[in-house]
């Protein structure tokens, strides 16, 4: 199975500091993608990291990928009490159509 | 614009009726996915179109579950004989593109079996 596990599975910080969650999978992926959910606004792309790139950056968030460690790392900067949610990394792997997501990291962040 | 609709957004069913979840993809997108997505799991794949060819259908859990895109736009996923176990967030999502593509999720189909 291609799914992603995410770590840890829970994680609670002030407003203010800096939040890292990590992914890891099995075998080759063509990309690895991580999604953000809450009650509000439901499932939502964050950020696509393709195979042949080692870091993505996009607002507030930095993606990393490692394949030869077959991890990823979800950092999210300067935590606004709206960053509170479940983060999933999804790879998707070679040849695939399908995105396998993991349990899902819960992010609390305290105002 | 408009994002993905599903509906409707809570279904209660007793055990064994059938149900047919409906799902609006963006104008345009090729591609359409099915989830299921249970309490404090991440979404599990149920099915791939491409268009109207259904390409995978590795995810779904039994032959009671049906899923189609006659005209490549609009999708219904149908479940038959519901039983307990169905009870989950039914998340349908689209994609511009074939692969590698972010996918764009609907607020999803809450299916209560009693």
């Amino acid at each position: 199975s291609q799914q992603g596990e995410e770590d840890p599975q829970a994680l609670s910080i002030q407003e203010g500091e800096n939040a890292t969650m990590n992914c890891s999978y099995k075998t080759s992926i063509n990309n690895l993608q991580w999604y953000r959910q809450n009650s509000g606004r439901g499932l939502v792309h964050l950020i696509l990291i393709r195979s042949n790139e080692r870091e993505k950056h996009s607002g507030r968030l930095r993606v990393t990928l490692d394949t030869s460690k077959k991890s990823s790392s979800l950092l999210i900067t300067a935590s606004r009490a709206a960053d509170t949610a479940s983060y999933f990394c999804a790879p998707e792997g070679a040849g695939s159509y399908q995105l396998t997501f993991g349990k899902g990291t819960k992010l609390s962040v305290i105002p | 614009g408009a994002g993905v609709s599903q509906s409707p957004r809570y279904k209660v069913a007793k055990r064994g009726q059938d149900v047919a979840l409906r799902c609006d993809p963006i104008s345009g997108h090729v591609s359409l996915f099915w989830y299921q997505q249970a309490l404090g799991q991440g979404p599990e794949f149920l099915t791939y179109f491409q268009n109207e060819a259904q390409l995978d259908k590795s995810g779904l859990p039994s032959d009671r579950f049906f899923a189609e895109r006659p005209e490549g736009s609009v999708s219904t996923q149908k479940i038959q004989r519901t039983q307990q176990e169905d009870s989950a967030v039914y998340l349908c999502a689209s994609s511009s593109d074939t692969l590698s593509y972010e996918q764009y999720f609907g607020p999803g189909t809450r299916l209560t079996v009693t």
